[in-house]
């Protein structure tokens, strides 16, 4: 497998229900991002959470990082048809190697039915 | 969330021809970042920018291609010339250093004919 890779592919929920997706990767890690792209548009940044930390909540967000195994996960609470996007997880390589080559996943595109 | 744009939103151009895509600046952010993705593909890094040099490049980033801020302020991707694999959405990131959270632009649609 490759670094930041998203699991499930794909994900279909009613709206009002929790949205989990998970990223693993290989290498050791600075930081990790999570980003949401809406079809056909930009990248929007999400949450940042750095190796050193194992939480972070944002709003509806919560991000956990658990880098025993390398492991991270996007938890969306109470989740809105607006949440319907694909989400990417990419990896900061620990500083002073290839630092700013952030690797992405390939993504997870979650569909919130109305 | 710092607003990054970029210019223009969508390019048709011919095989072999150059293509310059801009990216506009904030003024606090010092680092500088070009991705591409081609359509369903993954986002991949192409280059890193900081002080008016390169800091780090992808495999992809190879001779074709160049970056730079030709006068101070926009920051610019240059494709030499394209070929038809080109044809992607071109995404430029800011970050205010190296580590901390990317802002990225809506991107530019190339197209290669």
């Amino acid at each position: 497998s490759q670094q930041g890779e998203e699991d499930p592919q794909a994900l279909s929920i009613q709206e009002g229900e929790n949205a989990t997706m998970n990223c693993s990767y290989k290498t050791s890690i600075n930081n990790l991002q999570w980003y949401r792209q809406n079809s056909g548009r930009g990248l929007v940044h999400l949450i940042l959470i750095r190796s050193n930390e194992r939480e972070k909540h944002s709003g509806r967000l919560r991000v956990t990082l658990d880098t025993s195994k390398k492991s991270s996960s996007l938890l969306i609470t109470a989740s809105r048809a607006a949440d319907t996007a694909s989400y990417f997880c990419a990896t900061d390589p620990i500083a002073g190697t290839n630092a700013g080559k952030s690797t992405f996943g390939d993504g997870t595109t979650l569909t919130v039915k109305p | 969330e710092p607003e990054v744009t970029q210019t223009p939103s969508h390019q048709v151009t011919q095989m072999g021809q150059e293509v310059i895509l801009r990216c506009v600046p904030i003024s606090n952010h010092l680092y500088f970042y070009w991705y591409r993705q081609i359509l369903g593909q993954k986002v991949e890094f192409l280059v890193s920018f900081y002080n008016n040099e390169i800091s780090e490049k992808s495999e992809i980033f190879d001779d074709q291609f160049s970056v730079e801020r030709p006068d101070g302020s926009n920051f610019t991707l240059k494709i030499r010339s394209t070929k038809l694999e080109d044809s992607a959405m071109y995404f430029c990131a800011r970050s205010t250093g190296l580590g901390y959270e990317q802002y990225f632009g809506p991107g530019t649609r190339l197209t290669v004919t």
